[in-house]
């Protein structure tokens, strides 16, 4: 069964960088499929940042293109994100899946990354 | 626009049977998933595609489709099926997923 887990800062400043990594365990990146990133702000709903596939081409939220970066370590078997220029509505639960192309099989538990100085 | 539509808030009487919906261009091309969020936990997939639910997920979850209109049926709600329910789907390009705003299903 795969599992996802998400690791990184819980507080980041405004205007510097948010980096996350998302490590799974019971599958292979290798073996396929996309691997993503959705994020849920305090009391809202639900949306998607981009994923990646294990080659390393990806796909971004076009709201967010500018300042998103995804990248991943099939050695280590985990891919991260990388959201440049934060501001406070930056804040959020981010939560790493596996993408499947036409379903969102499996999550991690979230972080919370709160932007504040 | 890729957008998708929910019904904010739902309310069903225990053991009675409710269908939550999600409109949305979109759908007409690509199936909806439908996703269960309990308060402080992440979501989880209860369908996907045409009607298929994971393992472990209760038989009395499905899922349906009608033109530019997906819906999640509860057929015998229970109290541990209050939470928040997402749909999502591929955008009208194929490139990107799109999510409703989500709908708060209430078990009375």
């Amino acid at each position: 069964q795969v599992q996802l887990q998400e690791s990184g800062p819980g507080l980041v400043k405004p205007s510097e960088t948010l980096s996350l990594t998302c490590a799974v365990s019971g599958f292979s990146i290798s073996s396929g499929y996309h691997w993503g990133w959705i994020r849920q702000p305090p009391g809202k709903g639900l949306e998607w940042i981009g994923s990646i596939f294990h080659s390393g081409s990806s796909y971004y939220n076009p709201s967010l293109k500018s300042r998103l970066s995804l990248s991943v370590d099939t050695s280590n078997n985990q891919f991260s994100l990388r959201l440049t220029s934060v501001t406070a509505s930056d804040t959020a639960i981010y939560y790493c899946t596996r993408d499947a192309y036409d379903v969102l099989t499996d999550w991690g538990r979230g972080t919370l990354v709160t932007v504040s100085s | 626009s890729s957008e998708l539509t929910q019904d904010p808030a739902v309310s069903v009487a225990l053991g009675q049977t409710v269908r939550i919906t999600c409109q949305g261009d979109t759908l007409r091309s690509f199936y909806a998933s439908w996703y269960q969020q309990k308060p402080g936990q992440a979501p989880v997939l209860v369908i996907s595609g045409k009607n298929n639910r994971p393992s472990g997920i209760p038989d009395r979850f499905s899922g349906s489709r009608s033109g530019n209109t997906a819906s999640l049926t509860i057929t015998g709600a229970q109290a541990e099926d209050e939470a928040d329910y997402y749909c999502n789907s591929r955008d009208t390009s194929g490139n990107q997923w799109v999510f409703g705003g989500g709908t708060r299903l209430t078990v009375l």
